[in-house]
């Protein structure tokens, strides 16, 4: 147990549908990211939000649409996929201490396997 | 461009050693990181290197050497749980983590 949270942890969904992920920190920390894993590729970050702001958006299409409404939630919202999006998507935090930092050691969710059919 | 290269996948025996290598070219340098993910779980924290030199934590060890840009993760007494994926990652000129592919580690009894 990290201390982050995902629901769901499986999600199959069409290409016209629209759903969320859902993730949530009980670390007290001030960043959270969205990170997609794909088999035998690198943790791809797709979004960062420092502060309930969103600070890094790494040419991620339109979409997938991100939402930080406090600093302990993170939500993605999921419209029109494409089947090369299905992958594991997973949700961390950091303690971010603004300009000194230099290690953030960031905390991970269990992930949501997500399916486009 | 940034890049991290590690070996896609190791065996090892069960109560061995085992290195797993970890080469990076990235912009700037702020630490690297370990993490290990099992199958179907999330990725946990295992060792963080920022000068250079050996840091160890029981079972496993973590080397840094900053002018080859090169680091390795040094597992002993192997154990079957030790059976996961190990990622390795850059804390980069922008703090941001640039991650490996990962490294899967298979144990034999």
């Amino acid at each position: 147990e990290t201390g982050v949270t995902q629901t769901p942890r499986h999600l199959v969904m069409g290409m016209t549908n629209k759903k969320s992920l859902k993730c949530e920190q009980h670390l007290g920390h001030n960043a959270m990211y969205w990170y997609k894993q794909s088999a035998k590729k690198p943790l791809e970050l797709m979004f960062v939000y420092s502060l309930e702001e969103r600070v890094e958006n790494n040419s991620v299409p339109s979409r997938f649409s991100p939402e930080c409404p406090n600093s302990s939630h993170l939500f993605l919202h999921l419209h029109t996929l494409q089947p090369e999006d299905s992958a594991l998507y997973l949700c961390a935090s950091s303690q971010d201490s603004g300009a000194d930092r230099v290690y953030n050691e960031q905390f991970f969710g269990p992930g949501t396997r997500l399916t486009v059919l | 461009g940034q890049n991290i290269d590690q070996p896609t996948e190791m065996t090892a025996t069960e109560g061995a050693i085992v290195q797993i290598n970890c080469t990076y070219q990235t912009s700037g340098f702020n630490g690297l990181f370990w993490y290990q993910q099992h199958a179907g779980e999330a990725p946990t924290f295992l060792s963080y290197n920022v000068l250079d030199g050996l840091e160890e934590k029981g079972r496993f060890s973590s080397f840094l050497s900053r002018s080859k840009g090169y680091s390795y993760l040094l597992l002993k007494e192997l154990q079957m749980k030790d059976s996961a994926s190990y990622l390795c990652a850059v804390s980069d000129s922008n703090y941001q983590l640039i991650w490996g592919a990962g490294t899967k580690l298979i144990i034999k009894p």
